[in-house]
């Protein structure tokens, strides 16, 4: 079965600190990957998507990067983190065989990782 | 940028009532979702339908889409305390891997 582990679940960060939040996915191969921010009672904004190993599409232009070094693997990161960061993080996936890119089929989700930049 | 809206933004209804959230879209798109997301978790998948598709049941969950409107509902009946939470539509829009969110309908189910 397929899983998706994200981390850390919860951090505090101070202004101007580095951050880095890991996201895996077992069980599966080639998948597309995803970054979506939620500010607190909002929806989800997409930040970055990723079709492949070094493939990264950026949404948002800010001061938050992503990286995918490995198939299943895809890390976002700041080096230096603004109040606005704070937020919940949501890592999310679809299959490789549902990927089309005419028609994009369930994404599975992590638990998040709840940011609060002081 | 968000291209679902949903309506109403929040809905409290009694156990064993139905509820219904509406979404509105943009663009023309391949497939709408819907999810859901229990407080401070991440979103579970409902239910797909697909645009040359009117109306989909899922046990309890019935979708329709009318792609002439750009609109979608979905329909819980029977709502249980269980059923509280946040629901989102999510859009395909055409020759992209992206889904795009709206701001969600959040469900309180009374005992």
């Amino acid at each position: 079965s397929q899983t998706i582990h994200q981390w850390p679940a919860t951090l505090v960060q101070p202004v101007g600190s580095p951050l880095s939040l890991e996201c895996t996915v077992e069980g599966t191969s080639n998948p597309n990957l995803y970054w979506y921010r939620q500010a607190a009672g909002r929806g989800l904004q997409l930040l970055f998507y990723s079709v492949g190993i070094g493939q990264i599409s950026s949404e948002v232009p800010q001061n938050l990067s992503a990286s995918r070094p490995q198939d299943r693997q895809f890390i976002l990161s700041s080096k230096k983190l603004l109040l606005s960061d704070s937020g919940f993080y949501l890592c999310a996936w679809v299959r490789g065989w549902d990927r089309d890119i005419s028609n994009t089929g369930e994404l599975f989700f992590g638990e998040g990782s709840r940011l609060t930049v002081l | 940028s968000q291209q679902g809206e949903e309506d109403p933004q929040a809905l409290s209804i009694q156990e064993g009532e139905n509820a219904t959230m509406n979404c509105s879209y943009k663009t023309s798109i391949n497939n709408l979702q819907w999810y859901r997301q229990n407080s401070g978790r991440g979103l579970v998948h409902l239910i797909l339908i697909r645009s040359n598709e009117r109306e989909k049941h899922s046990g309890r969950l019935r979708v329709t889409l009318d792609t002439s409107k750009k609109s979608s509902s979905l329909l819980i009946t029977a709502s249980r305390a269980a059923d509280t939470a946040s629901y989102f539509c999510a859009t395909d829009a055409r020759n992209d891997y992206k889904l795009s969110f709206g701001a969600g309908t959040t469900v309180t189910v009374r005992a």
